[in-house]
């Protein structure tokens, strides 16, 4: 069964780094993922689209402090130099055939 | 611009039907598969089906065939999502959400539509 695990919190300082985990179910490590950002009170935005060899490409005006990275079936999202409004909800999500779409529990980030 | 633009909030009571709405502009809407995710208050996002607009197959996550039925109407680029006897277990944000790739339907949404709460209450 195909499931994305994502931990429910994750906080880091104004202008750190913060690295966030997606985790793909056992036999799906060769998955591609995409990410989203929900800010409190608005709807999702796609960031990225994140690839098993860690190539991702950015949808439009996604700023350059986001990137991506894979390693086996973890999936990350790195965000670096933090703002205040990177404070959001963090969903993965993935598809495959006969199952379409899944999301991630998704990570909910503090920047203190 | 790509965008997707949904009908307005809504209050309804149980038993009560409803259909919303999701607008596609900026792009060619007959060309590209349109979902529906369900958000409860306070958690996660729930894919809930997929329509193609250009022959209106839909595909429908197990735990929500039956319960919904989604639409098109491709002439005035509208996807829609309707209940024909509303619970207050329905009450939820309720977005839409393009496929990125035209014509496949295993891939990754975006953009995202603006969201219709809809309330469910006696």
């Amino acid at each position: 069964q195909l499931v994305l695990t994502q931990s429910p919190s994750a906080s880091a300082s104004l202008g750190a780094s913060v690295k966030l985990t997606c985790t793909l179910s056992s036999g799906h490590s060769s998955y591609a993922i995409a990410w989203h950002q929900q800010q409190p009170e608005k709807g999702p935005r796609y960031l990225m689209k994140l690839n098993s060899d860690g190539s991702h490409s950015k949808g439009d005006g996604i700023p350059d402090r986001f990137s991506g990275s894979s390693s086996g079936a973890e999936r990350y999202l790195t965000i670096s130099s933090l703002q205040s409004e990177d404070e959001a909800d963090y969903y993965c999500q993935t598809w495959g055939t006969g199952i379409y779409v899944v999301f991630g529990g998704g990570t909910k980030l503090t920047v203190l | 611009e790509v965008q997707l633009v949904q009908s307005g909030a809504e209050v309804k009571k149980p038993g009560e039907s409803l259909k919303i709405s999701c607008k596609g502009s900026g792009y060619s809407f007959t060309s590209y598969w349109i979902g529906w995710v369900r958000q409860m208050p306070g958690k996660g996002l729930e894919w809930m089906g997929i329509i193609y607009p250009g022959d209106s197959d839909t595909r429908y996550s197990p735990s929500f065939q039956g319960q919904v039925t989604i639409s098109a109407d491709k002439s005035i680029s509208t996807a829609y999502l309707q209940w024909s006897s509303l619970k207050a277990s329905d009450t939820a944000m309720y977005y839409c959400a393009r496929n990125s790739i035209a014509a496949r339907v295993h891939n990754w949404f975006d953009p995202w539509g603006q969201g219709t709460l809809v309330t469910v209450s006696s």
